[in-house]
């Protein structure tokens, strides 16, 4: 089956706009998350969905990064006001259930902000 | 806070050879250890997992052994080929906590 995907792959974007990338979970998965991977360094947690609730967001840097998982499935990470700090690839991930299950990558957004 | 510390950062291997991978691990509420493959350019593919009730685990060339009272779990892989070159990231968690800690990585390089 399809597995997990996100859009757009690369976004370029200046310092100051704001940002949504999304990510679509494979079907039928409880539990989705979001990570952060530099160059050369392994993922670094952001966020993470059970269904729809938001169980643990102390992984984002500041208040200008927030996600959302509306409807349990699509998830939305947006960062308002880029900095130049903000670029990195941006990985999602999903599992089955909550407790553990296996986590599935993304093919991850490259942001870049200029 | 939570950290789990990855060696070596670099290893070379002849084909044929094994290699041997070390994490430590700083959360003792920590009891699910899954090791990812990334190739250049691609996405962290998981190769093999343990968890707290064992202490080894085996899948064909891969291996991977687990002590909590040390706190600490290694990866093994027999008979290197060139295909195995890669990063290599180790990563703990709490089952209920969902979140994975990454390692910070181990890039080899497995020479024909």
């Amino acid at each position: 089956g399809a597995g997990v995907s996100q859009s757009p792959r690369y976004k370029v974007t200046k310092r100051g706009q704001d940002v949504a990338l999304r990510c679509d979970p494979i079907s039928g998965h409880v539990s989705l998350y979001w990570y952060r991977q530099a160059l050369g360094q392994g993922p670094e947690f952001l966020t993470y969905f059970n269904y729809e609730a938001q169980q643990d967001k102390s992984g984002l840097p500041n208040d200008r990064f927030s996600a959302e998982r509306p409807e349990g499935s699509i998830s939305t990470l947006t960062i308002q006001r880029t900095e130049q700090r903000d670029s990195a690839m941006y990985r999602c991930a999903s599992s089955l259930g909550v407790v553990y299950n296996e986590q599935f990558f993304g093919p991850g957004t490259r942001l870049t902000v200029l | 806070g939570e950290n789990v510390e990855q060696h070596p950062s670099t290893l070379s291997v002849q084909e044929g050879d094994s290699a041997v991978i070390k994490c430590t691990y700083s959360d003792s509420a920590s009891n699910y250890f899954p090791w990812y493959k990334q190739e250049l350019g691609k996405r962290p593919q998981l190769i093999i997992d343990i968890r707290s009730n064992v202490g080894e685990k085996k899948d064909q060339r891969i291996a991977v052994t687990l002590n909590k009272t040390a706190k600490h779990f290694s990866l093994h892989i027999t008979e290197t080929q060139p295909e195995d070159s890669a990063v290599y990231f180790c990563a703990a968690s709490r089952a209920e906590g969902g979140k994975l800690i990454f390692g910070q990585g181990t890039e080899l390089s497995v020479k024909p």
